[in-house]
């Protein structure tokens, strides 16, 4: 696979409490990605990464921040947790423009429950 | 708003069987479309993509066709195996916005032995 690591791979923790994902990559991909998947409504981009400190947000960004301060990690925050984030988080990657039809590659997620 | 339609939510297919999932959109930015197959508990993983100045393309037991003026593309699967039981989605890439992929709601596929 392209080498994507989510950390953790599960996580339960309370209303309100600050929570922090970790997509790590191993193959220098430009594009990293953090999408949630929810039953009925498949997998939903919340922010995205076009480069080291370059970020934008997604369709779903709201309660959501990232940082990435080095190619290969991509951090997902979640300030202060409410129930309704409570979902599976999915990290992606790409090449970069040299290679524009090449698709993303997902890790095997996080699944985080907040009670 | 949902920026890639899928359907059917779910399918049941004998072995043997022609699985057929179809996508409709919108947005003539689009201008890439994979399909990932995922099984429980793993990240979606590409299947085949296409690009829309091709109208169809084969990988093995697995088809795209792709009609550019309807805006619908769809995946065929031929001689599908219980192995193949696994959700689908489909997606499409906005060119023009960072390399965003919109994905489809997804399908759940069972094929019975």
């Amino acid at each position: 696979d392209a080498g994507i690591t989510q950390s953790p791979r599960h996580k339960v923790t309370e209303t309100g409490t600050p929570v922090t994902l970790r997509c790590h990559q191993t193959e220098n991909h430009r594009y990293m990605y953090w999408y949630r998947q929810d039953p009925g409504h498949g997998l939903r981009l919340i922010h995205y990464s076009y480069g080291v400190k370059d970020t934008d947000k997604g369709e779903v960004s709201d309660g959501y921040s990232v940082s990435r301060s080095k190619t290969e990690d991509f951090l997902l925050t979640l300030e202060s947790a409410t129930s309704s984030q409570t979902s599976v988080y999915f990290c992606a990657t790409k090449p970069g423009q040299g290679a524009s039809n090449q698709p993303q590659h997902f890790g095997d997620g996080t699944r985080l429950s907040i009670l | 708003q949902q920026q890639v339609k899928q359907s059917p939510q779910s399918l049941i297919v004998q072995k043997g069987g022609i699985s057929i999932i179809n996508c409709a959109y919108e947005n003539t930015a689009f201008d890439y479309f994979p399909w990932y197959q995922q099984f429980p508990g793993k990240g979606p993983a590409l299947l085949i993509a296409i690009r829309p100045d091709v109208s169809e393309k084969k990988e093995g037991r697995f088809t795209i066709s792709f009609n550019k003026s309807a805006k619908q593309f769809s995946l065929h699967i031929m001689d599908s195996q219980p192995g193949d039981s696994a959700t689908y989605f489909c997606a499409a890439r906005m060119w023009d916005t960072g390399n965003q992929f919109y994905f489809g709601t997804g399908t759940s596929l069972t094929v019975i032995p």
